[in-house]
């Protein structure tokens, strides 16, 4: 039972656009969410979180929103750069538990 | 300030070997997660330690193992290894408190012949 889910395998956006990637989860115990970027052969890239308490939190160019009772979250990236093209995972955790549950990511392209 | 490092890098083993992989965590931190990443299954949890004690463990065979150091480094141990078991293997370091960051090493690059 895949419990986070990235339902876009792939996305392509121009440089300087919007980047927006969507996450869905099932699991209500969820409290805290992370973003994570990741090239191939190397380990993935801590982004931003944001906890289950708050709606928006916002780093540069990157934010992220989690909708609760959608049970939604999404990252926008703006404004996108070529060096933004890798995999995206979102990934979950039940408080008080380390154990990330991660979607199945999305490849993000920017296109120059 | 080190980030979590992960040795061997990468590595070949045969079909029905061993292998001990290793990880450094960020210095301070005392929780050590392990995950794998195959093309099929994605990153999957394998287990946590914490202040030298297993604190979860994911859905994978007893061959798969840890133990974790009085200096909070970690080392897996897979045996009697399949050709399954190639992967990438991630180590990750935490503070251990709930709603912190969590940080990820390169990776071990194993492959199973």
């Amino acid at each position: 039972d895949q419990q986070v889910k990235q339902n876009s395998p792939s996305l392509s956006v121009q440089e300087g656009r919007i980047s927006i990637l969507n996450c869905d989860y099932t699991n209500s115990m969820f409290d805290y969410f992370l973003w994570y970027k990741k090239y191939p052969a190397e380990g993935p890239t801590f982004l931003i979180s944001i906890s289950s308490i708050k709606d928006k939190n916002e780093d540069g160019r990157f934010t992220v929103f989690l909708n609760k009772s959608a049970k939604h979250l999404s990252l926008h990236i703006v404004p996108s750069q070529p060096g933004d093209s890798a995999v995206y995972f979102c990934a979950a955790i039940v408080g008080g538990n380390e154990k990330l549950t991660f979607g199945t990511g999305t490849r993000l392209t920017i296109i120059p | 300030k080190a980030g979590v490092t992960q040795t061997p890098r990468y590595l070949i083993k045969t079909r029905g070997q061993q292998v001990t992989l290793s990880c450094s965590p960020i210095s301070g931190h005392r929780s050590v997660s392990w995950y794998q990443q195959t093309p099929g299954q994605g990153l999957q949890f394998l287990f946590e330690y914490f202040s030298e004690t297993q604190r979860n463990k994911g859905n994978f065979p007893g061959r798969f193992s840890g133990r974790q150091f009085s200096n909070s480094r970690s080392e897996m141990n897979v045996s009697t290894l399949e050709l399954g078991d190639s992967a990438l293997y991630l180590c990750a370091s935490s503070p251990g408190n709930s709603g912190n960051t969590i940080y990820f090493g390169e990776g071990s690059w194993l492959t199973v012949v």
